[in-house]
């Protein structure tokens, strides 16, 4: 079946722009992850959801981040007032069922890059 | 909060070598997983470990867990060019929280 996918795939935008990254987890996934990936640097937890709740928001960098998963399916990461240093590759990963003790299935993220 | 290191940060061995990288957290871990990621590619899961002392074997992949918990491994035996990629450990202290990603070994396989 189809894996999780993002979109878009890639971002460019002006410092101080808004941007709306989406995600489309695998079908029936309870659990959703959101993770931001420096080059060479392993994946860094955001924040995630069990269906439409939202559990845990403690990565999230500042107040310019936001995310929800209004029906418990797709996701929405929102960054507000774009900076450069929000510049990254944005992942997002799905799980069957609950946090940590599952395998989570990945993205192919989207690559934003704030000029 | 919790920190998981792996080292080294980067490996290159003669294909046919074997090759090991380490994980290690400044606390002890419920569960920890496996990923490989490719270049340019997206991390994949490999294998999940929870005993204490558990080993796994995938074919020419042996992955440890540490008797306390805090550590583990994943041995490669006789290298090959499409073992290449970075190899991230993460680890969770707990059922409800969230995988600690380490920063990854880079495998490079020179034919």
């Amino acid at each position: 079946g189809a894996g999780v996918s993002q979109s878009p795939r890639y971002k460019v935008t002006k410092r101080g722009q808004d941007v709306a990254l989406r995600c489309d987890p695998i079908s029936g996934h309870v659990s959703l992850y959101w993770y931001r990936q420096a080059l060479g640097q392993g994946p860094e937890f955001l924040t995630y959801f069990n269906y439409e709740a939202q559990q845990d928001k403690s990565g999230l960098p500042n107040d310019r981040f936001s995310a929800e998963r209004p029906e418990g399916s797709i996701s929405t990461l929102t960054i507000q007032r774009t900076e450069q240093r929000d510049s990254a590759m944005y992942r997002c990963a799905s799980s069957l069922a609950l946090i940590s003790y599952n395998e989570q299935f990945f993205g192919p993220g989207t690559r934003l890059t704030v000029l | 909060g919790q920190q998981v290191m792996q080292i080294p940060q980067y490996q290159h061995v003669q294909e046919g070598e074997d090759f090991t990288t380490y994980c290690n957290s400044s606390t002890t871990l419920s569960n920890i997983q496996w990923y490989k990621q490719r270049p340019g590619g997206h991390p994949v899961f490999l294998i999940q470990l929870v005993k204490s002392g558990e080993v796994k074997k995938q074919k020419r992949l042996t992955f440890q867990f540490g008797e306390a918990k805090k550590n583990s491994s994943l041995h490669i035996t006789a290298t090959q060019t499409t073992d290449v990629g970075t190899y991230f450990c993460a680890g969770s202290s707990s059922g409800n929280t969230p995988l600690v990603f380490g920063k990854g070994t880079r495998l490079s396989v020179i034919a």
